[in-house]
């Protein structure tokens, strides 16, 4: 069984904090991690996909890192906005099967104005 | 480009009743995935087709569940027939890479079965 744990589960910052997030994986069999962000009654947008130990991908203020040895990732985001609001999801891609993605629960951020 | 799109968006069927959900893939997207989020857990895979073929459906729960992708384009997820465990958001994703990278996800169909 796999596991990818997130946290923390959830975070209220306010308007201009910069936070980050954890995310855990399996070290072993490791082919790809990705982070999504999901607004409720939305599609999951896609943030990053990274797949070599050290990466570190940007977006904007968003930022994230990669250590796939200890099998960790964290997600930054500088100077919050309201519009950030959202669960961030982290998923990983290994194992046999590299098509199917195992996510976490997420972290549900909330940015107070 | 229109993205992934599935219907309905929202459903609520009786416990035994049986429901179809549908997800129309990013047009040339050979691969398709169903996905699930049962309230206040994570999202769970439940399977993968390449084209017409089912590639990975090691995640379907149960053989009440029946997916299809008829000519390699949408799919169709059925429930047959529906029990009050099945309620939860119905994720549709595609892509042009079979490993997954740049999966489209469609924005859900939430099932409820009262």
């Amino acid at each position: 069984i796999l596991n990818v744990e997130q946290s923390p589960q959830s975070l209220h910052v306010q308007e201009g904090d910069s936070t980050n997030f954890t995310c855990s994986f399996p070290s072993s069999n490791f082919y790809a991690l990705h982070w999504y962000r999901w607004e409720t009654a939305k599609s999951p947008e896609a943030l990053f996909v990274m797949t070599l130990n050290g990466d570190e991908k940007k977006k904007g203020r968003i930022s994230a890192t990669l250590n796939t040895k200890e099998g960790y990732s964290y997600l930054y985001i500088k100077g919050s906005q309201p519009e950030d609001s959202a669960t961030y999801l982290c998923a990983y891609a290994g194992g046999t099967s590299y098509g199917k993605l195992t996510f976490g629960q997420g972290t549900i951020l909330t940015v107070h104005p | 480009e229109a993205g992934v799109t599935q219907f309905p968006s929202h459903s609520v069927i009786e416990k035994g009743q049986t429901v179809t959900l549908r997800c129309d893939p990013i047009s040339g997207h050979d691969n398709l995935y169903w996905y699930r989020r049962v309230m206040g857990k994570e999202i769970k895979f439940l399977l993968h087709f390449v084209k017409e073929s089912k590639q990975d459906e090691s995640g379907m729960p149960n053989n009440r569940f029946l997916a299809e992708r008829t000519g390699g384009t949408y799919s169709t997820l059925k429930v047959q027939p529906a029990e009050l465990e099945d309620s939860g958001v119905y994720f549709c994703a595609s892509s042009q890479d079979s490993r997954g990278f740049g999966a489209f996800f469609g924005q859900g169909t939430r099932l409820t079965v009262v």
